[in-house]
Order: C-alpha cells, then sequence, then structure tokens
C-alpha cells in the first residue's frame, strides 16, 4: 500500500544549492504531477509527464528541471536554490489523464523544503 | 476571470449541521470535478469526483454538479470536528487530458 512516495520528507538548503526531490509510485501509473504549495494558497503545477520519456511544463516551471526514465519515478530537480523556492512540494500521479470521465490524482505527503 | 474559485472562508459550522463548500469556473468544456480535503500539514486527499450534472452521494458527503451555472459543491451533513480542514476544488480543462486545475481551497472549521 505505497502508492506515491516522496524523499526526503524535510530539507534545509542554502542559497545556490542543487538537491533533487524523489518521487517514485507503484501503481503503474502513466501520468505524474509535480506542484508546489506556498502557504495560504493552492497548488500550483511545476511540470508533469503522461509517460516515460515525456514530460512538459506547468504553471510554474522555471528553476526546476524533471526527468521520466521509467513509469515509476518522476524526480525533481532543483538547480541553484533560491529563497522563493521555499515552498511544500507535493508529487502526485493518476491512471489517465483527466478529461471526460478523468481520473483522480493521487499525492504523496509531500517534501517541506526551506531555502536559507 | 480566476479558472477556478472558491471562497477562501473560514467558513465556521456547527457541530452536527450541514456544511456547504462551493465553486465556480471558468472552462465551460470542463468535464471532470473532484474534491479534495486537506488537514492543515498533510497532503490532499481525494473525498468526491463527479462528472455528470445532479448530486452524488457517499457517505455523508454530497457532490453537487451544475454545469449550465459552472459551479460545483460539496455538502458534508452531520458535521463532525475531525471534517475540519481545508477543501480544494478541482476541474480539468476542456482538451486538456494531462492535468487539473485547483482552487485555492476554503478553510472550514466545526465548532464542536
Amino acid at each position: 500500500n505505497a502508492g506515491v512516495t516522496q524523499t526526503p520528507k524535510f530539507r534545509i538548503l542554502k542559497i545556490g544549492q542543487s538537491m533533487t526531490l524523489q518521487c517514485a509510485q507503484d501503481m503503474n501509473h502513466n501520468y505524474m504531477y509535480w506542484y508546489r504549495q506556498d502557504p495560504g494558497m493552492g497548488l500550483k503545477l511545476i511540470y508533469y509527464s503522461v509517460g516515460a520519456g515525456i514530460t512538459d511544463k506547468g504553471e510554474v516551471p522555471n528553476g526546476y528541471n524533471v526527468s521520466r526514465s521509467t513509469t515509476e519515478d518522476f524526480p525533481l530537480r532543483l538547480e541553484l536554490a533560491a529563497p522563493s523556492q521555499t515552498s511544500v512540494y507535493f508529487c502526485a500521479s493518476s491512471y489517465s489523464g483527466v478529461g471526460a470521465r478523468g481520473q483522480p490524482q493521487h499525492f504523496g505527503d509531500g517534501t517541506r523544503l526551506s531555502i536559507l | 476571470q480566476k479558472e477556478v474559485e472558491q471562497n477562501s472562508g473560514p467558513l465556521s459550522v456547527p457541530e452536527g449541521a450541514i456544511a456547504s463548500l462551493n465553486c465556480t469556473y471558468s472552462d465551460r468544456g470542463s468535464q471532470s470535478f473532484f474534491w479534495y480535503r486537506q488537514y492543515s500539514g498533510k497532503s490532499p486527499e481525494l473525498i468526491m469526483f463527479i462528472y455528470s450534472n445532479g448530486d452524488k452521494e457517499d457517505g455523508r458527503f454530497t457532490a453537487q454538479l451544475n454545469k449550465a451555472s459552472q459551479y460545483v459543491s460539496l455538502l458534508i451533513r452531520d458535521s463532525q470536528p475531525s471534517d475540519s480542514a481545508t477543501y480544494l476544488c478541482a476541474v480539468n480543462s476542456k482538451n486538456r487530458d494531462d492535468k487539473i486545475i485547483f482552487g485555492k481551497g476554503t478553510r472550514l472549521h466545526i465548532l464542536p
């Protein structure tokens, strides 16, 4: 019953450092998503993937990169961390898209990231 | 016009009463609608989804969809203190199979 697993749960970075947020799902879902959520705000889509080898930008992609080499994993890379990237990051997955009778997204527990 | 709008609240409801949460959306072609509950410091969890006009009931929760008026609502009957959370409305965009748009959420507080 693992579902969507995110690591680490918490991290503090210094300005200019880089890191990778890991996300893995064991539900054989094709679609995977990265969101960030700032305090009191909704979810903003960073990047998403509709299958292995396919990624696309969301609403706020600047400062981030992703890759999808396998169905299970969808890591998010932060290059040159900035204070504006302090946020909670959620990874989500769904079996298929969200068109007519779309499939709901299942979320991981999140990663709390602070850039100091 | 924002794509998915919700009143940020907080919405205070006495324990045992009905809590009514509303959401409006701008894309008339939207076809899939979701309600997520998010406790403070936790990740969103799916409560309900609805695709067709009308009501859909699941236990104490009822989702209502009116595509003509472009709104979707969530009713929580017999509200419990454990229902206190932020409720996020999410809607897909017409012709976009790959992602949904989230509202900012409504904070619900159930008064014991």
